[in-house]
């Protein structure tokens, strides 16, 4: 058990469903990051969150939308997927961003996600 | 920009073997690295990391990994392998400018244990 929590653990969704990931941390981190894990491809970082803060990923399709109403809770809202989107979705946490590449990031079991 | 290479994407191993698991970054100064585990069905867990010092470093369950700045190499080893072995490794490396604390992964290496 790392402290990371992620719902639902498998999710299929039609290209036209709007659906939501969630993460929870337990570990009273600051930090919060969704990535994409894809067979074969290294993580892609979406999004980072830090203290209302966030950066994003310029590649990441319009289609996939976060949230984090507070430091420990992030959401993914997905609508109108691709079947290329499917892949498992993680969450990590971090004590703080400013250690900057420093950071330990610890990770939920993730979603798995399949678009049909 | 950093970046990383794992150069081996699947290794099959005995158990009470050792392993090695390569790791090559490119960097332009010197990075923070990591070596992350993958369990089936399991999100990532740490098991080592080098920010300074001692360029060889010991993580849990046994493994170490050593930083070769020559190299711009950071392999990750275990003398003896355990079935629980059995996993995919990440390694990772964090940029010293980086306010966000964002981390470049390798592709990964998926180790298979036989009997």
């Amino acid at each position: 058990e790392t402290g990371v929590t992620q719902t639902p653990r498998h999710l299929v969704m039609g290209m036209t469903n709007k659906k939501s990931l969630k993460c929870e941390q337990h570990l009273g981190h600051n930090a919060m990051y969704w990535y994409k894990q894809s067979a074969k491809k290294p993580l892609e970082l979406m999004f980072v969150y830090s203290l209302e803060e966030r950066v994003e990923n310029n590649s990441v399709p319009s289609r996939f939308s976060p949230e984090c109403p507070n430091s420990s809770h992030l959401f993914l809202h997905l609508h109108t997927l691709q079947p290329e989107d499917s892949a498992l979705y993680l969450c990590a946490s971090s004590r703080t961003r400013d250690a900057g590449g420093k950071n330990i990031q610890y990770f939920g079991a993730g979603t798995r996600l399949s678009v049909l | 920009a950093q970046s990383v290479t794992q150069p081996d994407i699947h290794i099959t191993v005995s158990e009470g073997a050792s392993l090695e698991l390569r790791c090559n970054y490119s960097y332009g100064a010197t990075p923070y690295l990591f070596w992350y585990v993958q369990s089936p069905g399991q999100g990532l867990q740490l098991l080592l990391k080098y920010f300074s010092g001692d360029t060889l470093v010991q993580g849990i369950k046994g493994f170490e990994a050593e930083f070769k700045r020559s190299q711009s190499s950071f392999n990750l080893r275990k003398p003896s392998v355990h079935w629980s072995d059995a996993a995919e490794y990440f390694c990772a490396v964090g940029a010293v400018t980086d306010s966000w604390g964002k981390l470049q992964f390798g592709a990964g290496t998926q180790v298979v244990v036989t009997p």
